[in-house]
């Protein structure tokens, strides 16, 4: 089966760094993916890895690691509208489908 | 805006109806997807169409069931309706079966009462 826990919530201050963990339990891994998700509203994609290692687009940046079953979000410079949910999804290798197991996701308050 | 439409935007019903939700994929889109978020169980896939033919389910019940179309449009039905389904129903598509990207609609909210 997969598992996948991340944290409920989270408070940052705007303009500042905050990192948002994921770990994950799989059988047979095909990628990570993280979501952006505000109330109401519909997911969107922020960023996918596969291998080991950072991959920065802009302010986001998210992180792999395999062998820990261990993925986290960097967001940089928060700004207000970074308020959302931040969903974490795992693919499996398995039966070569696109479907995405999904954690429960982390609510990113920022404050002034 | 994803590109992927999905009607109707709300729906309220009684418990025991049946009901229908409609899900139109990206323009050369070929995958769509079916997701569930309720308040208490997060984002739950429900079941994935490619090119017309079933290619992956997940935890959809007996009582609903879903279908892609020659024109790639989906639909998923919801009967027998009980409280417990009043959730917001994400379709999303993709390119491929498995593809780098999942681009969600807007969703329906299904309120059972």
């Amino acid at each position: 089966g997969q598992n996948i826990d991340q944290p409920t919530e989270m408070t940052a201050t705007e303009g500042a760094i905050v990192q948002i963990n994921c770990t994950y339990q799989t059988s047979g891994f095909n990628g990570l993916f993280w979501y952006q998700q505000h109330a109401g509203e519909a997911p969107t994609f922020l960023s996918y890895n596969v291998l080991d290692g950072l991959e920065e687009k802009g302010r986001f940046s998210s992180f792999l690691s395999r062998s820990k079953g261990y993925s986290y979000l960097l967001l940089k410079e928060l700004q207000m509208k970074d308020s959302a949910s931040y969903l974490c999804a795992v693919r499996s290798r398995s039966g070569n489908t696109g479907k995405l197991i999904f954690g429960q996701g982390t609510t990113l308050q920022v404050k002034p | 805006d994803s590109g992927v439409t999905q009607t109707p935007k709300h729906l309220i019903t009684a418990t025991g109806q049946r009901v229908t939700l409609r899900c139109s994929p990206r323009s050369g889109d070929l995958s769509v997807y079916w997701y569930q978020q309720s308040l208490d169980q997060g984002l739950q896939f429900l079941i994935q169409y490619y090119n017309g033919e079933e290619r992956a389910k997940g935890n959809i019940l007996e009582r609903f069931s879903a279908q892609q179309f020659p024109d790639l449009h989906s639909e998923l039905n919801l009967s027998s309706l009980e409280l417990g389904d009043s959730a917001l129903y994400f379709c999303a598509s993709s390119p491929g079966t498995v593809s780098y990207e999942q681009y969600f609609g807007p969703g329906t909210r299904l309120t059972v009462t």
